[in-house]
């Protein structure tokens, strides 16, 4: 069973072009998380999806970011116009149905560098 | 608000040290309890977790143990590697919350041989 698949391990942006960072969560689960890791910082959630719906973006800046997890395909987080801020890793994490509890599984990263 | 406060880093150990890393937590109601591992390069890791208090969760040799009474998580191992270096990571889901992780700060670990 793969885990969850994240593209690509690393991406180099100039300021002011676009990030896509792609998710493939773990066969069976519907529910995907993504979050940022800033430097010598804890992980902060982002946004949590489901297949076609966004179910939680209170992590997520109000402008340049967004995410969609459409029926088919991985789920995408998207980041115009970048800027040096936003250099970090990305993670997304994926889980069958979302129970307290339940472990969650992460993707080995995105790492993002905005120059 | 939740919040995870985990103690201050970097820990350098001496190969078969014990290790203790404190985790603190607040947070209204039953959260469960994790901890995960970064090793460098990698994603995250579950290494063990917690699901109510005064459960123990335990994992290739390291154990934390939910202490609602102080709400704490620390992660103890009796003999460390090298291969333990890694960041370890305290985190916490608020009871309801559904796989919405609040995390600390991070602690790296070293063991030298």
């Amino acid at each position: 069973n793969a885990g969850v698949m994240q593209n690509p391990r690393h991406l180099v942006r100039r300021r002011g072009q676009e990030a896509r960072l792609r998710c493939s969560p773990m066969k069976g689960h519907s529910h995907v998380y993504w979050y940022r890791q800033l430097p010598e910082e804890g992980l902060k959630f982002m946004v949590y999806l489901q297949k076609e719906n966004i179910i939680d973006e209170s992590g997520m800046p109000k402008e340049r970011f967004s995410a969609e997890f459409p029926k088919e395909g991985p789920s995408i987080l998207r980041i115009q116009q970048v800027v040096r801020g936003d250099s970090a890793a990305y993670f997304c994490a994926s889980s069958p149905i979302p129970v307290s509890g339940n472990t969650i599984y992460f993707g080995e990263g995105s790492w993002l560098t905005v120059v | 608000g939740n919040s995870v406060t985990q103690m201050e880093g970097p820990v350098t150990l001496s190969e078969e040290a014990f290790l203790t890393i404190n985790c603190t937590y607040t947070a209204t109601g039953y959260p469960s309890l994790f901890w995960y591992v970064q090793y460098p390069g990698e994603g995250l890791q579950l290494l063990l977790k917690a699901t109510k208090a005064d459960d123990k969760g335990s994992n290739k040799g390291f154990e934390a143990t939910y202490r609602k009474e102080t709400t704490s998580f620390h992660l103890e191992k009796g003999s460390v590697q090298v291969s333990d270096s890694a960041v370890y990571f305290c985190a916490l889901e608020p009871t309801g919350a559904n796989s919405k992780l609040t995390f600390g700060k991070g602690i790296t670990l070293s063991v030298r041989p």
